[in-house]
């Protein structure tokens, strides 16, 4: 079946630090990849997708590539800001994008 | 302002008692989704829609019911709730298969 994990949490990093959460996935067929940002009391908004193989999703400086030889699709940022701290998901959906699975999440905090 | 609403944002019931989760999106969306969000285990899909009257399980549809007569609205109803329905439940939507999931702001739900 289809399932994402994710490194738990949480992430503590100073301003400026260099950001990565791995992220790897079992999938059948032809899945496509997202991270998703949650900030507190709110809902999930999209962060980047790549939908085939090689890929790579970027939006406000963040970056993952699809890496379909090692199932995974990390999340990157050269440099984190305060206000990026929030909590990410990955997630996969299915070849046919009618179902979501999503990884449990890992919080970010950032420090000034 | 384009936008997923649901209500109510907080419940607290007691087992056994019938609830409906309301969900409505103002963006003429075909597709929409309930999640329920729970510590370290993520997002999972509980039902999705994929048009008026066309409906088909998530991942965990069990004690779960939902119908889809109007587009714009997609309730999530618990014909008898228990404890272990106590979440945190989101609505999205997407206006077609391929495109971005809007999500609602939540519903936190306490099951007694």
């Amino acid at each position: 079946g289809n399932s994402v994990t994710q490194m738990e949490g949480p992430v503590t990093l100073s301003e400026e630090a260099f950001l990565t959460i791995n992220c790897t996935y079992t999938a059948t067929g032809y899945p496509s990849l997202f991270w998703y940002v949650q900030y507190p009391g709110e809902g999930l908004q999209l962060l980047l997708k790549a939908t085939k193989a090689d890929d790579k999703g970027s939006n406000k400086g963040f970056e993952a590539t699809y890496r379909k030889e090692t199932t995974s699709f990390h999340l990157e940022k050269g440099s984190v800001q305060v206000s990026d701290s929030a909590v990410y998901f990955c997630a996969l959906s299915d070849q046919n994008f009618n179902k979501f699975y999503f990884g449990s999440g890992t919080k970010l905090n950032v420090k000034p | 302002e384009a936008q997923v609403t649901q209500n109510p944002r907080y419940l607290i019931t007691v087992t056994g008692k019938k609830l409906t989760v309301t969900c409505s999106q103002n963006m003429n969306h075909e597709y929409m989704s309930w999640y329920r969000q729970d510590p370290g285990l993520g997002l999972r899909q509980i039902y999705y829609s994929m048009n008026v009257e066309v409906t088909d399980k998530g991942d965990v549809p069990e004690g779960y019911k939902v119908s889809r007569k109007e587009k714009r609205n997609f309730p999530l109803i618990l014909e008898s709730p228990s404890p272990n329905q106590t979440s945190l439940y989101f609505c999205a939507s997407r206006r077609r298969l391929r495109e971005t999931q809007y999500f609602g702001p939540g519903t936190r739900l306490l099951v007694l």
